[in-house]
């Protein structure tokens, strides 16, 4: 297994354009997660999914969208990027059996410039 | 909501052992502790359900204690490789979603 997967890991983007986060796990978890890392704090929840086409915000929604139409794959979008959203976004993972356990995957770093 | 940690960052020689809190201004069902070393993802090391219960992993252990609403990480004789930022999560039932401390940063040296 590849585990949780990210893409991309590196991206700058300019204020007011849009990306797509992309997250796939191969384990056959059905709770994923995003969440957003700034520098030297802590990690703090943007969505999160129980399962394909079910998601829910998190504590810092504004500005994000996601969608999980399969129970691999969680993307993240941000529509108009602002400076604000600079951050290291990771995706994350847990098993039905296990939901208190969360796998990380390696990470994205945007920057906004 | 957001537990608070203290210290904010130690510095060790090996060997040497260290105790990281985790304190919370509402009720805990369950506390939850993630190490990341620098520039990777967070690991999981635990977790710990109301009880006050302890659990270990290798040298690192950790006590709940719910009436004080508080978790404590312990690491025995440190090892270089326990250098990075510990997280502590808390829920506070079940169902609830997991909400991060900011970290401390823990530094091993020889």
């Amino acid at each position: 297994n590849a585990g949780v997967t990210q893409t991309p890991k590196f991206r700058i983007l300019k204020i007011g354009q849009s990306m797509t986060l992309q997250c796939t796990q191969d384990m056959n978890h059905n709770y994923m997660y995003w969440y957003r890392q700034d520098p030297g704090m802590g990690l703090k929840l943007i969505y999160y999914s129980v399962g394909a086409g079910i998601t829910d915000k998190g504590e810092v929604p504004n500005g994000y969208n996601v969608s999980r139409s399969t129970t691999e794959d969680f993307p993240l979008r941000l529509e108009l990027a602002a400076p604000s959203q600079t951050s290291v976004y990771f995706c994350a993972s847990s098993p039905p059996t296990d939901r208190e356990t969360q796998y990380f995957g390696p990470g994205t770093r945007l920057l906004v410039l | 909501q957001q537990p608070v940690q203290s210290p904010q960052a130690v510095i060790l020689r090996e060997g040497e052992d260290a105790v990281i809190n985790c304190s919370s201004s509402k009720a805990l069902y369950s506390v939850h502790w993630y190490r990341q070393k620098h520039g990777e993802a967070p690991v999981f090391l635990m977790i710990l359900l109301k009880g006050g219960e302890q659990k270990g992993h290798e040298k690192i252990s950790a006590s709940f204690n719910e009436k004080k609403q508080q978790s404590s990480l312990y690491l025995t004789a440190s090892q270089l490789s326990y250098s990075g930022t510990y997280f502590c999560g808390r829920k506070g039932t079940s169902g609830s979603r997991l909400t991060f401390g900011e970290g401390t940063q823990l530094t091993v040296n020889p």
